[in-house]
């Protein structure tokens, strides 16, 4: 069974730019969600899918981040315009129904310059 | 707000040393508790859980946990550290109705020849 993936591994942009970061869920997690740490920081939640829904975005720190699940499988994570602070590591993990045991994926480190 | 203290930012331990990290969590009732380890260039990978029953949990690569609800702490042990242990290690804490985790900052260990 395949992991968690996401895409890419790494991006470097500039301020003001726009980038989209993809997540492909374990096939069959209905549940899927995006983290991100900032260096030196913990790993905090953005959002939480449910399906195609989103069930909890209160994590997403403003109207620059846009996350998208068309169809309930993969997500989109797009950052419009980026700006230096959104730089870091963002994970995508995800989990069946009726389980607390999420499956992470490797990250998208995304640097901003 | 729920929130989850890894006191020790670093760790070096000798290889065959005895480890032990420290996690505690900030809330009332009992959480789900995790440890996640992430190795360089690799995704977070899940150590080990706690949902319920026997306080004493084993996860995957020699490594325990014990909860104590009086300490409010989940603190994470191997009693013989090997090279390859070297990583970042995440305690994690999620809660009934609450599906996302709560990360601390994480504790990155290094082993010493």
């Amino acid at each position: 069974e395949a992991g968690v993936t996401q895409f890419p591994s790494h991006s470097v942009i500039e301020k003001g730019q726009t980038v989209t970061l993809r997540c492909d869920p374990i096939s069959g997690h209905d549940n899927l969600y995006w983290y991100r740490r900032v260096m030196g920081k913990e790993i905090k939640f953005l959002l939480h899918f449910v399906k195609e829904s989103k069930q909890d975005e209160s994590g997403m720190p403003n109207n620059r981040f846009l996350a998208e699940r068309t169809g309930g499988t993969y997500s989109t994570l797009k950052v419009q315009p980026a700006e230096l602070e959104d730089s870091g590591v963002y994970f995508c993990a995800s989990h069946n129904d009726g389980s607390y045991e999420q499956y992470f994926g490797p990250g998208t480190r995304l640097t901003v310059t | 707000a729920q929130s989850v203290t890894q006191p020790d930012i670093h760790i070096t331990v000798s290889e065959g040393a005895s480890l032990e990290l420290r996690c505690n969590y900030s809330y009332g009732a009992t959480p789900y508790l995790f440890w996640y380890v992430q190795s360089p260039g690799q995704g977070l990978q899940l150590l080990l859980k706690y949902f319920s029953g026997d306080t004493l949990v084993q996860g995957i690569k020699g490594f325990e946990a014990e909860f104590k609800r009086s300490q409010s702490s989940f603190n994470l042990r191997k009693p013989s550290v090997h090279w390859s242990d070297a990583a970042e290690y995440f305690c994690a804490v999620g809660y009934t109705g609450f599906q996302k985790l709560v990360f601390g900052t994480g504790t990155r260990l290094l082993v010493s020849p």
